[in-house]
């Protein structure tokens, strides 16, 4: 089955810049959604297809794909953006949806 | 309001059964494919498998390891999907969320999820 492989923590400064990696064999051939889980709540998507955003979801949160690794970047973060951060995939061999490991984001 | 509701958690022994619901309103119910995804205490999502529409068939799947103890149906007349496991382990506590599937196979939206313990 398609393993995605996450950063189990990423810390940023408020106002900085945020990346998260998702890692996937040719990940770029698939489409990338990325959810945000903050504690004790249920987790909300934040970008899907790659780089799509839903209503509602500040500008600040894109994304990307390429080669072997999708990322999650989120701009001028806030103290509301700590949360667990998770990518998933569609498996079309399978026909499973996948989930990588989830990282921890944490505002300094 | 479009809207999903678990219920059904809660303490059960291990070996028992246990089923667990998702009511859903605020949406055409029966024109989307609805996952289950659970979640370990302290661990990340898990996909634990979904049911296809009526239009695609209705046919449940699953993930490898849950195939065998769990099972998924719905009911569109009343705007519920359900989640049977069978044989329950302690690994199988968590909490269970339901998910609404889109076409572009991600889930855009969830319930608040039901805990599941599994201890004697």
């Amino acid at each position: 089955s398609y393993v995605l492989t996450q950063p189990p923590s990423v810390s940023v400064a408020p106002g900085q810049t945020a990346s998260i990696t998702c890692g996937g064999d040719n990940i770029r051939s698939k489409s990338v959604h990325w959810y945000q889980q903050k504690a004790g709540q249920a987790p909300v998507v934040v970008v899907h297809d790659d780089s799509a955003r839903p209503s509602g979801i500040p500008e600040r949160f894109s994304g990307s794909n390429s080669g072997n690794t999708a990322t999650l970047t989120i701009s001028r973060v806030e103290a509301g953006d700590e949360a667990d951060y998770y990518c998933q995939v569609w498996d079309s061999s399978s026909e499973h949806a996948v989930f990588a490991g989830g990282t921890k984001l944490t505002v300094l | 309001e479009v809207q999903l509701v678990e219920s059904g958690g809660g303490l059960v022994q291990p070996g028992r059964s246990l089923r667990l619901s998702c009511a859903a309103s605020g949406f055409a119910f029966g024109d989307y494919r609805m996952s289950w995804v659970r979640q370990a205490p302290g661990k990340g999502l898990q996909w634990v498998g979904f049911i296809r529409s009526k239009m695609y068939g209705g046919a449940p799947d699953y993930a490898a390891s849950m195939r065998g103890r769990f099972s998924i149906s719905r009911e569109d007349s009343k705007n519920i999907a359900y989640l049977h496991m069978n044989s329950l382990e302690a690994e199988d506590t968590g909490v269970y969320y339901c998910a609404r599937d889109t076409a572009d196979d991600y889930m855009d939206v969830w319930g608040r999820g039901t805990p599941v313990t599994v201890s004697s």
